[in-house]
């Protein structure tokens, strides 16, 4: 099993540049998010999906799209870049949903906005 | 909402001192997860606690979740350079669906 596999892993965009960060687990698990990383500010959530077909918005979705086509795959779209996109963006999975749920992340995508 | 607050945010020890990090809630929690992150890598799931007061240990990690389960802490003894990297808690955000984590402990070991 490859678990959650995130790609690129690095990418620099120019401002206002779209572009989407792939997502893919091969577990079968339902539950799927985004999280972005910067320093001093942990892990937030920005969108996450239940399940084929739902999602939901986390604490920060602005300037970010997802869509959750099949269970394996969750892309997350920047429609135009913007320099406070800068951070590290992590996808997790789990079985199933609900904070009661081990999450498996990918290794990262260090994303760069000039 | 619901406010989490882990401390410290960072922590140097001399490698063989022992080190404890804090996750405080404002409400009350069905359970709370603890994650390890090495430098330049991703978080993994170290262990949940679920039960009030509940106490668990992997090797040198020791996880306790308060009796009113409001706040948990890990304790790491005798620390060693591989424990280097940063803990966060996690914990059921504004939506039961959601996992929401503290900011972090970085912990640096000095050998």
């Amino acid at each position: 099993n490859a678990g959650v596999t995130q790609t690129p892993k690095f990418q620099v965009l120019k401002t206002g540049q779209s572009m989407t960060l792939q997502c893919a687990q091969d577990m079968n698990h339902e539950y799927m998010s985004w999280y972005r990383q910067d320093p001093g500010m942990g892990l937030r959530l920005i969108h996450y999906s239940v399940g084929a077909g739902i999602t939901d918005q986390g604490e920060v979705p602005n300037g970010y799209n997802v869509s959750r086509s099949t269970t394996e795959d969750f892309p997350l779209r920047l429609l135009s870049a913007a320099p406070s996109q800068t951070s590290v963006y992590f996808c997790a999975s789990s079985y199933t949903a609900g904070s009661n749920q081990p999450q498996h992340f990918g290794d990262g995508t260090r994303l760069s906005i000039l | 909402g619901q406010q989490v607050m882990q401390i410290p945010q960072y922590q140097h020890v001399q490698e063989g001192e022992d080190f404890t990090t804090y996750c405080n809630s404002s409400t009350t929690l069905s359970n709370i997860q603890w994650y390890k992150q090495r430098p330049g890598g991703h978080p993994v799931f170290l262990i949940q606690l679920v039960k009030s007061g509940e106490v668990k240990k992997q090797k040198r990690l020791t996880f306790q979740f308060g009796e009113a389960k409001k706040n948990s802490s890990l304790h790491i003894t005798a620390t060693q350079t591989t424990d280097v990297g940063t803990y966060f808690c996690g914990l059921e955000g504004a939506g039961s669906y959601q996992l929401t984590f503290g900011k972090g402990t970085k912990l640096s070991v000095i050998p």
